[in-house]
C-alpha cells in the first residue's frame, strides 16, 4: 500500500520567515496530495490541496508543490505569524474511486514571537 | 456550518469494559472514516465505510468493529478496551467523486483506559 514520510517532525520559526514541511509517498499512482492543520484541541483542517496533474497551487501565504517524477510534495508558508503555529499533516490517496488516505507522521510547527 | 460531531470529548474506561465512541456528520457524506492518533505514528486508519451497512477494515482494525446503520452515524467500537487503546481517535467524513473533496474532521474524542 501506499507509504507517506514526512519531514521534519518539529519546526521552529522566527516569526515572518518561511516554513518549509516536505513529504515522499511511496505510490506512482497516486494522484491527490492534500496538507491539513491541527491546532491545539481540534480535529485536522484541510488547508491547501493539489492534483497529481498541476505542479504548484498558491493561496495566500500557503503554497503546495508537487514533484511527481521524485514522489515528492511540500507545503511552503511565507510570512509566517503566530496563528501558523500547529501541527501539520500531509496525506496521499491512490486512485479516483477510493476515497482512502494515507498520512504522513506529523510536523510540529511552532512559530517564535 | 458544516460538521463532523463526535459524542465525547473525554473518556475513561476500564480494562475489559466496552467502549463506543459516536460519530455523526450532517453533511449527507457517502463516505466516513475512524483513525486513532498517536505522537510520533501520525494517523492510521482503524476503519473505514463507503456506504450504510459497508465497512471495510484500514491499517490497524485488530481491538476494533464498526456499525454503520445510518448514512449519518458511524460508531467505533471496542469490544474489550485495553490499556495500549489509549489515544486520540479522530472521526472524518468525504464526498464520493473525482472531484476528490477533502475530508471533513471530528474534534476527536481522547480515550484513557485504565
Amino acid at each position: 500500500g501506499e507509504n507517506v514520510e514526512q519531514h521534519p517532525s518539529t519546526l521552529s520559526v522566527q516569526e515572518g520567515d518561511s516554513a518549509v514541511i516536505k513529504c515522499t509517498y511511496s505510490d506512482s499512482a497516486s494522484n491527490y496530495f492534500p496538507w491539513y492543520k491541527q491546532e491545539l484541541g481540534k480535529g485536522p483542517q484541510l488547508i491547501i490541496d493539489i492534483r497529481s496533474n498541476v505542479g504548484e497551487k498558491k493561496d495566500q501565504r500557503i503554497a503546495v508543490t508537487l514533484n511527481k517524477t521524485a514522489k515528492h510534495f511540500s507545503l511552503h508558508i511565507t510570512e509566517t505569524q503566530p496563528e501558523d503555529s500547529a501541527v501539520y499533516f500531509c496525506a496521499a490517496r491512490v486512485n479516483f474511486g477510493n476515497e482512502k488516505l494515507t498520512f504522513g507522521t506529523g510536523t510540529r510547527l511552532t512559530i517564535i514571537p | 456550518d458544516v460538521k463532523v460531531t463526535q459524542s465525547s470529548r473525554y473518556l475513561v474506561k476500564r480494562t475489559g469494559e466496552k467502549v463506543f465512541l459516536e460519530c455523526v456528520q450532517d453533511m449527507d457524506h457517502e463516505n466516513m472514516f475512524w483513525y486513532r492518533q498517536d505522537p510520533g505514528l501520525g494517523l492510521r486508519l482503524i476503519y473505514f465505510s463507503y456506504d450504510v451497512k459497508m465497512k471495510e477494515k484500514g491499517d490497524i482494525p485488530e481491538g476494533y468493529s464498526v456499525s454503520r446503520e445510518k448514512k449519518e452515524r458511524f460508531s467505533l467500537i471496542l469490544e474489550s478496551a485495553s490499556t495500549n487503546q489509549t489515544s486520540m481517535y479522530l472521526c472524518a467524513s468525504s464526498r464520493t467523486g473525482a472531484a476528490h473533496y477533502g475530508y471533513t474532521f471530528g474534534s476527536g474524542t481522547r480515550l484513557t483506559v485504565v
